[in-house]
């Protein structure tokens, strides 16, 4: 089955730049999107397609993919985006989740 | 605006069967523009994917959980359903509805989810 990868854990201090990355086999042939979830609530979907934000989503969150990585940026992190953050791609009729990985902004 | 809110009976013994509704408000779900998705969390965990349906009555389950989930789409009352039958502790988790889109051929995503609802299982 496929599998995705994330770091278990990213930190990062207020207003630098944070990259979280996901890794699967030949993901970049994949579309990939990114959820973020905060303690007690839902998942909240932050870019789809690669790179696209969803309206309402901050500038500061941006997307890519190629090879086996999708990487979600944070530019000018903010101590709002301190939260878990789950990559997905779709592969063989199934929807697969990434790990997970917690941001701490410290 | 879209509205997911699932429901169910919050305990479930052993090895009974988990029936959930997600009820969906401000949207139909009898388009093809969509489809509709249930995802679940345990505990301290991550998110697992369960499965998806199609206004075409097209479903996709997930592998490691084929055999015991069922779902379906109530049109007439704008709703579809999840059970999952043969429930052990492992099934203990926050449940969660959510309405998908696609793109391509690879292209899948949930755009709006539930709020959750908690299910526990235990005799």
């Amino acid at each position: 089955s496929y599998e995705l990868t994330q770091p278990p854990s990213v930190s990062v201090s207020p207003g630098q730049t944070t990259s979280i990355t996901c890794s699967g086999d030949k993901l970049g042939d994949k579309y990939a999107c990114w959820y973020q979830q905060k303690p007690g609530q839902s998942p909240v979907l932050v870019i789809y397609e690669d790179r696209r934000r969803p309206s309402g989503i901050p500038e500061r969150f941006s997307g890519s993919n190629s090879g086996n990585t999708a990487t979600l940026t944070i530019s000018g992190t903010q101590a709002m985006d301190e939260a878990d953050y789950y990559c997905q791609a779709w592969d063989s009729s199934t929807v697969v989740f990434g790990g997970g990985t917690k941001l701490t902004v410290l | 605006q879209l509205h997911l809110q699932e429901s169910g009976p919050g305990l479930v013994k052993p090895p009974e069967t988990l029936s959930l509704i997600c009820s969906v408000s401000g949207g139909s779900i009898s388009s093809s523009s969509y489809f509709w998705g249930w995802i679940r969390q345990p505990p301290g965990k991550g998110l697992e994917w369960i499965a998806s349906v199609y206004y075409s009555g097209k479903t996709y389950h997930s592998p490691s959980l084929n055999s015991r989930v069922t779902t379906s789409l109530d049109t007439s009352k704008n709703q579809f359903s999840l059970k999952l039958s043969s429930v052990t502790a492992a099934d203990t988790a926050v449940y969660y509805c959510g309405r998908g889109l696609e793109s391509g051929r690879t292209g899948k995503w949930f755009d709006v989810w539930g709020q959750g609802t908690l299910v526990t299982v235990s005799s």
